[in-house]
């Protein structure tokens, strides 16, 4: 099975500030990965799949990168709206598995 | 408007089965592949396993936790994808997503979710 790890599994940020979220692959898998964003008591959302291609609706401030073995998430000026928790997915092979989850708090 | 409504969760016994049941709307169904997912009570999230559409004969993959207990079916007929959970665990408690997939460059990734329903495995 591929393990997916997040890092960090925490952060602290302000409104405003640049934030990034990496995922790391046990074994490669092309550019099959997917971002989410989870808010308490709801379900996940999809940001990001393909690892580069927004969802239709999804802010411009939400990127991501990489391809191989190594994606990141990245939120520029950070909203209020945008404290969550951040998962990654790969959907190269199965079983399909998430990573860790990232949670972004207010500092 | 795109809507998976799951039912069917509660509270059983170990050793004990349940069935949820996911209504779909909003999109083709009948091309979509459909997954569930689980969420422990303040953990991550776990993908359970996958049906796939009639073009790749419904076709089931499952994750090793459930594979032989759990079994996904599904009903075109009335846009449902199925859960059906024997042999039930207390850490098969958990919130219960149905999830639509979307295609990717020949993949399928989880692209629309459900609000969950909760299963609790408890004596």
């Amino acid at each position: 099975d591929i393990q997916m790890t997040q890092s960090p599994s925490s952060l602290s940020a302000s409104v405003g500030d640049r934030v990034i979220v990496t995922c790391r692959a046990s074994q490669g898998i092309s550019n099959y990965l997917v971002w989410f964003q989870q808010k308490p008591g709801k379900a996940p959302k999809s940001l990001i799949y393909g690892a580069s291609n927004l969802q239709s609706g999804v802010p411009s401030r939400f990127s991501g990168s990489g391809s191989g073995t190594d994606f990141t998430l990245t939120i520029t000026s950070l909203q209020p709206e945008d404290f969550a928790t951040y998962y990654c997915q790969h959907f190269n092979s199965y079983p399909l598995t998430f990573g860790g989850g990232t949670t972004v708090e207010i500092k | 408007e795109v809507q998976l409504v799951e039912s069917g969760g509660g509270l059983v016994q170990p050793g004990g089965s349940l069935r949820l049941s996911c209504a779909a709307s909003g999109f083709t169904f009948s091309d979509r592949y459909m997954d569930w997912v689980r969420q422990a009570p303040g953990k991550g999230l776990e993908w359970v396993g996958r049906s796939r559409n009639k073009a790749n004969s419904y076709t089931t993959e499952y994750a090793a936790s459930v594979k032989g207990r759990f079994i996904i079916s599904r009903d075109d007929s009335k846009n449902s994808v199925y859960l059906q959970m024997n042999g039930l665990k207390t850490e098969d408690t958990a919130v219960y997503y149905c999830v639509g997939a979307a295609r990717y460059s020949g993949h399928y990734f989880s692209d629309y979710w459900g609000r969950g329903t909760l299963v609790t495995v408890s004596s």
